[in-house]
């Protein structure tokens, strides 16, 4: 079946340490996204990708990085300049303009 | 800027009908989605209006008005499952990329 993969779903982080949460979709879209969601808001756009090779910035991208080297995959890192990364952090994808998104199970990153 | 809102609770009775509303201020606007969330879980997506009127999904309706900035999602036949936090998301015309509102907890009692 299709669908997008994210891991680990847990994720602890030191202060002062880098971490990557990764994205695996087989839908064969072109388009990905990362969102932040803290309790009880609405999803925040961190960046995204319409295509391979090529990123934007998001609402709040401060902290963040990532890279899209294959058209499957969308990792995040979160930075140690990221402040308040605690959270839960959504990978999706998209196949065009209003066909919605497909979202992953998402990653629920704490900082220790 | 863009930003929606939506009402942050609502509270219906099992085999009733709510409506959740969702009015917008954004630019390059495309079309107005919706999302349910369950605790724990991750959204998924319900409908979608890129033209204004009605579009049915089962027993979920969403609404869109641009001239208004309104939008809206009528759930029927209200049934415990139901219970989730419901998202409106308006979608931009850049690379479509979709601003959330914050959310409506819509919890449903026997």
């Amino acid at each position: 079946d299709g669908g997008i993969t994210q891991s680990p779903k847990y994720l602890f982080r030191k202060e002062g340490q880098n971490v990557t949460l990764s994205c695996e979709q087989n839908l064969n879209h072109d388009a990905m996204y990362w969102y932040r969601q803290d309790p009880g808001q609405g999803l925040r756009l961190i960046y995204y990708s319409q295509i391979v090779n090529d990123f934007q910035k998001g609402d709040i991208a401060e902290g963040y990085s990532v890279s899209r080297e294959k058209k499957e995959s969308f990792p995040l890192t979160v930075t140690s300049a990221q402040k308040n990364p605690t959270a839960f952090y959504l990978c999706a994808s998209s196949p065009g303009q209003g066909s919605g998104y497909t979202f992953g199970s998402g990653t629920r990153l704490t900082v220790v | 800027g863009q930003s929606l809102e939506q009402p942050s609770e609502v509270t219906a009775v099992e085999g009733a009908i709510v409506q959740i509303n969702c009015t917008y201020q954004t630019s390059g606007f495309y079309g107005l989605s919706w999302y349910q969330q369950h605790d724990g879980g991750a959204p998924t997506f319900l409908s979608y209006n890129g033209l204004d009127g009605l579009e049915e999904t089962g027993r979920f309706s969403s609404f869109l008005s641009r001239s208004d900035s309104y939008g809206y999602l009528l759930l029927q036949e209200l049934q415990m499952k139901d219970s989730a936090s419901y998202f409106c998301a308006a979608d931009n015309t850049n690379a479509g990329k979709s601003t959330f509102g914050d959310g409506t907890t819509l919890t449903v009692k026997p």
